[in-house]
């Protein structure tokens, strides 16, 4: 898998706000799909996950909902802190073959 | 969650020398792992997968003679880049699988050339 190099959008949020970040993937046959939060000269930090078989899944602040009909993932993020800004990926994996695709990623600004 | 170490952080280096990131799994054994390059403001870019006990794969216009891969172990794969120039400098990020498909990154390693 490769991810191509593009310029990141920005979601700018107030603190205490709930962030939706989205990401479209490219495969329909994906089944198995993460979110990863990068923050600022670091490597990539799990989040969340979730198989092709739920359309939800909740953690500890955040949800990701998946939408096959329309190939298409969101974070939700609740309460959002200055601790979440970030930058956040979703990536796609194909038959658990660790082909991992990343999206573009957006990066998520919290304001005080 | 399992951990991968990445080694050095950061590395500043003259053109024409060559540099060695190591990518270490602490705590489970990978037979693949995964490098990547990253510019500033963009997404990842996977560079090669690393097989241990083969030849790495590499991704379409990745010179394989410029960034060389070696797989010695179940728990560490390095990462060469051969005679740096200044456009080589980007960061630099592995991954190893555990559990057969979460993905757990190094921090990454900062490369300058001079």
């Amino acid at each position: 898998g490769e991810s191509v190099g593009l310029h990141l959008p920005t979601l700018s949020v107030q603190e205490g706000d709930n962030s939706i970040i989205n990401c479209a993937y490219s495969n329909s046959a994906s089944d198995y799909f993460i979110w990863y939060k990068q923050e600022s000269g670091k490597g990539p930090q799990f989040i969340i996950d979730i198989r092709s078989n739920m359309d939800k899944r909740q953690g500890q602040r955040v949800t990701v909902l998946l939408n096959k009909t329309v190939k298409h993932l969101s974070l939700q993020i609740a309460a959002t802190q200055p601790g979440d800004s970030a930058v956040y990926f979703c990536a796609e994996i194909l038959n658990a073959g660790n082909m991992l695709t990343f999206g573009g990623g957006t990066r998520l600004m919290v304001k005080p | 969650g399992a951990v991968v170490s990445q080694h050095p952080s950061r590395v500043i280096c003259k053109s024409g020398t060559s540099v060695k990131i190591e990518c270490r799994s602490l705590d489970f054994q990978a037979t693949t792992m995964f490098w990547y390059r990253q510019f500033p403001k963009q997404s990842l870019m996977l560079m090669a997968t690393s097989n241990e006990g083969s030849k790495a794969t590499y991704e379409q216009g990745v010179e394989k003679d410029k960034f060389l891969i070696n797989h010695a172990s179940l728990t560490l794969s390095t990462l060469t880049v051969t005679s740096a120039h200044p456009e080589d400098s980007s960061f630099y990020i592995c991954s190893a699988p555990q559990g057969g498909e979460k993905l757990f990154f190094g921090s990454g390693t900062q490369l300058s050339v001079l």
